[in-house]
């Protein structure tokens, strides 16, 4: 029950395309979903982040789209570049019960955008 | 307003060793989390320290144990290393007040 399901595992783009990442969790106590974007030899760096009390949340060129009653969200990037070729994981966690620290990550979605 | 930085960046050490991590918190931050991430994985949560306290730990045994500081500074220690320790370690500050958790760079351990 404390799983998030991440994919695709891998996912190749040409430039200026859509990438799409999607998750799925079964602990409807999470209420915090942020999602990294890591470079190899990096950690990783926050990218955007939504509550369940809004459907979407857009930041420049990143979307996250959340479905609460599917338990359900996704990373949408659109117009991709060459740079956001990155690992990206998706992450749950409880806020109330854990102050947002104790995350639960998916497997990652290693993205290749061709130019 | 500075990040969380981690040190040594890179350690190499032997089987049955033990190994002391280190990471400052980002400032205003007062609560550490730990993850270890192994190659093509997600991170995995090792355990959370707030305010001088444990709080919180993950699926990892007693010999992985840490302290954090009256300055939120926050240490990681793994004694008896076996080779599936070789790992990135990882820090994340947070705040109780704004919850995001940032990353240090990660400490890559290498047991031979």
């Amino acid at each position: 029950q404390q799983q998030v399901k991440q994919s695709p595992q891998s996912l190749i783009v040409q430039k200026g395309g859509i990438s799409i990442i999607n998750c799925a969790y079964e602990n409807t106590a999470f209420d915090y979903f942020p999602w990294y974007q890591q470079f190899p030899g990096k950690g990783p760096a926050l990218l955007i982040a939504i509550r369940p009390d809004v459907s979407e949340k857009k930041e420049g060129r990143f979307t996250i789209s959340f479905n609460k009653s599917a338990k359900q969200f996704s990373l949408h990037i659109m117009d991709s570049q060459p740079g956001d070729s990155a690992t990206y994981f998706c992450a749950a966690s409880s806020m109330i019960y854990n102050q947002g620290g104790k995350l639960i990550f998916g497997q990652g979605t290693e993205l290749s955008v061709k130019p | 307003e500075t990040g969380v930085t981690q040190s040594p960046t890179h350690l190499i050490k032997t089987r049955g060793q033990q190994v002391t991590l280190r990471c400052s918190s980002q400032s205003g931050h007062n609560t550490v989390s730990w993850y270890q991430q192994a190659l093509g994985q997600g991170p995995q949560f090792i355990f959370q320290y707030y305010r001088e306290e444990e709080n919180g730990r993950g699926n990892f045994p007693p010999r992985f144990s840490g302290l954090q500081f009256p300055n939120y500074s926050s240490e990681l220690n793994v004694n008896a290393l076996e080779l599936d320790d070789s790992a990135l370690y990882l820090c994340a500050s947070s705040s109780n007040r704004g919850g995001e958790a940032f990353f240090g760079q990660g400490t890559r351990l290498t047991v031979v």
